[in-house]
């Protein structure tokens, strides 16, 4: 069963806009991690956000916010007063805390294009 | 900055044959995992070398094999390659112990089976 689920294939934002980046995942798994990389053209993973299972308060980091809704099973994320060079592909990711520590597993992602 | 450095960034190969790719973990970095990340796909978990053993290992099959050295570099050897390889294989370090633990990815490495 698919665990991560990035729903927007392609987003198309005006630069200086707020964009929202869905996702949704599926654990059984009481204590987990949820992140969000960045992979631009050149290939490299870049991480963004954490937020943790048990964590009260949404994250937050500079530009980026998730938004968590831990019920609903949710972890958007928010981007605000977008940049040219926030166009990249961006992935949502989770860690269950029984697995190896490294395995991240990862969704389909979002090709996010600024427009200026 | 992350400081994991892959080799080579692009390598082409015949369906048959055995790669080995490279990869130098951040410094202080003591974990390495590798990922393959298809075209159009995000990466999939390939497995993790701590302390020069595998301790973690996706749903990949004997071919796939890595190496840990005492500097923690490793490496992810191929062997009997088939045209369903050919993706971008990311390379990861952490330091594990924390619940947000961080993975720092290299650029990867594209590898093409003809």
């Amino acid at each position: 069963a698919q665990k991560i689920t990035q729903t927007q294939p392609g987003m198309f934002v005006q630069e200086k806009e707020a964009v929202t980046l869905d996702c949704t995942y599926d654990t059984s798994d009481p204590s987990y991690g949820l992140f969000w990389y960045k992979q631009p053209s050149s290939g490299e993973m870049i991480f963004l956000i954490y937020q943790g299972s048990y964590d009260q308060q949404n994250a937050t980091e500079g530009r980026y916010s998730l938004n968590f809704q831990k019920a609903r099973k949710s972890a958007n994320l928010v981007i605000s007063a977008s940049q040219l060079g926030d166009s990249a592909m961006y992935f949502c990711a989770m860690r269950e805390a029984y697995s190896s520590a490294s395995k991240i597993i990862f969704g389909s992602g979002t090709r996010l294009s600024i427009r200026p | 900055e992350t400081g994991v450095t892959q080799s080579p960034t692009h390598l082409i190969k015949t369906r048959g044959q055995q790669v080995t790719l490279r990869c130098s973990s951040q410094s202080g970095h003591n974990t390495v995992s590798w990922y393959q990340q298809a075209l159009g796909q995000g990466p999939q978990f390939i497995f993790q070398y701590y302390r020069e053993e595998e301790n973690g290992r996706g749903n990949f099959p004997p071919r796939f094999s890595g190496l840990q050295f005492p500097n923690y570099s490793s490496e992810l050897n191929v062997n009997a390659l088939e045209l369903d390889d050919s993706a971008l294989y990311l390379c990861a370090s952490s330091f594990p112990g924390q619940a947000n633990e961080k993975l720092f990815f290299g650029s990867g490495t594209q590898l093409s089976v003809l």
